[in-house]
């Protein structure tokens, strides 16, 4: 299995601009995760998914960002519009269960 | 609500030292519990996890870590210190019931280890 697959890895974008970050799971894996981490905040939960349908969104900072996941195998976290404030490597993890996370290499996102 | 709490952001120990990172959680129902490990530039990494049984669980580079519920503590350890071991670790703990999967993290503590 090749694991969990972000992109893109990079990503600059300026003030104001939508940013599309992917993520695809491991097959099989019934849960997945987006994580924000930065020097200040740390790990931040900001959504998850179980069986597709989203569970928690209570980390979601505001309303610019949104997350979907269409099927088992995909998923997206959008911000509209971006702002330099977020900034910061953004984690997707899938899970089978109670067996623990995989996560992705992350995406590291900076806003100009 | 479960929480898990890392004594210590940062630790620093000698090449060849005994490696101790604490880890304390909170859990009103039986835990699964884990240890990551971040890289410079990396994702998180597993490292070893505690579901039932054995209470000593060995994980990958010589790590290790004992479940002691009497203390609520997952504690993780490693005998003798390698540079490569310089990371951040991660304490996490789940609902042993739960079907999602989903964790609480610690704050994270820093290793630094010196030749």
């Amino acid at each position: 299995d090749a694991g969990v697959i972000q992109s893109p890895r990079h990503e600059v974008t300026e003030m104001g601009q939508e940013v599309t970050l992917r993520c695809k799971p491991i097959s099989g894996h019934n849960s997945l995760f987006w994580y924000r981490q930065t020097m200040m905040r740390g790990l931040e939960l900001l959504i998850y998914f179980n069986n597709n349908v989203p569970i928690d969104d209570s980390g979601m900072p505001e309303d610019r960002f949104s997350a979907k996941m269409p099927n088992a195998s995909f998923s997206t976290l959008k911000i509209q519009p971006s702002e330099p404030r977020d900034s910061a490597v953004y984690f997707c993890a899938s899970s089978l269960n109670n067996y623990g996370y995989t996560f992705g290499s992350g995406t590291r996102l900076t806003v100009v | 609500a479960q929480s898990v709490t890392q004594l210590g952001s940062h630790v620093s120990v000698s090449e060849g030292a005994l490696v101790l990172l604490r880890c304390n959680y909170s859990s009103s129902v039986p835990p699964y519990l884990f240890w990551y490990v971040q890289y410079p530039n990396q994702g998180l990494q597993l490292l070893l996890k505690y579901t039932t049984g054995a209470t000593l669980v060995k994980g990958i580079n010589g790590f290790e870590a004992e479940f002691k519920k009497s203390e609520t503590s997952f504690h993780l350890t490693k005998p003798s210190a390698h540079m490569s071991d310089a990371a951040e670790y991660f304490c996490a703990v789940s609902e042993g019931s739960s079907n999602t999967g989903k964790l609480i993290f610690g704050q994270g503590t820093t290793l630094q280890v010196k030749p």
